[in-house]
């Protein structure tokens, strides 16, 4: 059965710097990873979707990595800013479920 | 629409009551998906939508929640008898197709809360 890890559960950082987010994930038959972000009282918005056979995808100050071998993805976020505050998930997809982690709650502070 | 539109966006009911929930998705969009957040944990698979294929409902939890999708587009999750553990947020999301190629994208969700 499919597991997704996110660690940290929450992160605290001052604006400008650089941070990575982790997610792992127990079984590397994945179709592809998607990381979004959910802002309180909001839906979920996608940023990053990595197929199986990529290994990393950038959006602007966005960047995914994906070792399926190893079962992980990070996402670093480069000169973070205030409006970046919100939970980031990540879910791998399994045939066309999305199985999730719960999430890293990230606040970066003025 | 330019967006999934998912309503209401908040629903306060008395348990034993049936709510029902609605979600429109993206035009064109032949997959649709109904997720379920509950307070602190991760999201839940609930029921999958895809054309006119008969759905995958091996994630609803108990017989007293239903869906059902007309005319391959607008879609409503019913939930009868609800009971407190049903408080969640509701999510819908629909792709493009169930092509590994497709992201999803998802509406703002429904806050069901059950007193």
């Amino acid at each position: 059965k499919q597991e997704v890890t996110q660690i940290p559960a929450a992160l605290s950082v001052p604006e400008g710097e650089n941070l990575v987010l982790n997610c792992s994930f127990t079984d590397s038959a994945i179709y592809n990873l998607q990381w979004f972000r959910q802002d309180p009282g909001k839906g979920l918005t996608s940023l990053l979707l990595i197929q199986s056979s990529q290994r990393e995808q950038t959006s602007g100050r966005l960047n995914a990595s994906l070792d399926k071998s190893s079962g992980r993805s990070t996402l670093y976020i480069a000169a973070s800013q205030p409006g970046d505050s919100a939970t980031y998930l990540c879910a791998v997809r399994n045939n066309y479920q999305l199985i999730w982690g719960a999430g890293t709650k990230l606040i970066i502070k003025p | 629409g330019a967006g999934v539109s998912q309503s209401p966006s908040n629903k306060v009911t008395e348990k034993g009551k049936d709510v029902e929930l609605r979600c429109d998705p993206i035009s064109g969009h032949t997959a649709l998906y109904w997720y379920r957040q509950s307070l602190g944990q991760g999201l839940e698979f609930l029921i999958y939508f895809q054309g006119n294929s008969a759905p995958d409902k091996s994630g609803l939890p108990s017989d007293r929640f239903s869906a059902e999708r007309t005319g391959g587009s607008v879609s409503t999750l019913t939930i009868q008898r609800t009971q407190q553990e049903d408080s969640a947020v509701y999510l819908c999301a629909s792709s493009l197709g169930v092509g590994v190629d497709y992201g999803y994208t998802f509406g703002s969700g429904t806050r069901l809360t059950v007193v």
